[in-house]
């Protein structure tokens, strides 16, 4: 089945405890990027890559850093999150029709 | 860059009805425009998308209708079901660049 994965679902944690969320899709998509979703401002791109070993900031990347060593794993790293970055975290895979595929989310709360 | 409004945030329908949901866009290089849908707990899911060759594109009970002059694009559900409940997203994008620009999105609640 074609899909985007995420874990963890559900993380709660503290201010400054490094954290990694993995994303991997098994539809050989060259684009990939992240999403955070925060009420009434609907999803707001934080980074995205175009193939491996090439990723570029999107609207909202300050606190976040990214990764593509292989072509299907596109991991969202928060080196010292804050509270200010809970929030519901999407990653997406885009095809040859522009379509984007979503993962399931990851709900963050940093304390 | 590109800014994506979206009309209205809540919409709340009586089953059978139809539901319009509104959106326009700023940037005039935006050609392709998707509408995802999503449901409690899930992440968006593309149910329909135009591109700016074309004025209106159905499919079943859904249609979207663009007017590139005026820079809007349009939802619409017909004969709405319970299940059509969810959270509806409109986006724009200039064609083969792959950065969506996303509505704040529209809650979207139809009474049985």
């Amino acid at each position: 089945e074609a899909q985007v994965t995420q874990n963890p679902r559900y993380l709660i944690t503290v201010t400054g405890k490094k954290l990694t969320v993995t994303c991997s899709q098994n539809m050989n998509h060259e684009y990939m990027s992240w999403y955070r979703q925060d009420p009434g401002l609907g999803l707001r791109q934080i980074y995205y890559s175009m193939n491996v070993e090439v990723t570029d900031k999107g609207d909202v990347p300050e606190g976040y850093k990214v990764s593509r060593k292989e072509k299907r794993n596109f991991p969202l790293i928060l080196e010292s999150p804050s509270p200010n970055q809970t929030s519901l975290y999407f990653c997406a895979s885009t095809g040859y029709t522009d379509t984007q595929y979503f993962g399931p989310g990851t709900r963050l709360t940093v304390l | 860059g590109e800014n994506v409004e979206q009309h209205p945030s809540t919409l709340s329908v009586q089953e059978g009805d139809s539901a319009v949901i509104k959106c326009t866009y700023s940037d005039s290089a935006s050609n392709y425009f998707p509408w995802y849908k999503q449901e409690l707990g899930k992440g968006p899911q593309l149910i329909i998308d135009i591109r700016s060759n074309v004025g209106e594109k159905k499919d079943q009970r859904i249609a979207v209708t663009l007017n590139k002059t005026a820079k809007h694009f349009s939802l619409h559900i017909t004969e709405t079901q319970p299940e059509d409940s969810a959270v509806y997203f409109c986006a724009a994008s200039p064609l083969n660049d792959y950065k969506l620009s996303f509505g704040a999105g529209t809650t979207v609640t139809v009474r049985a």
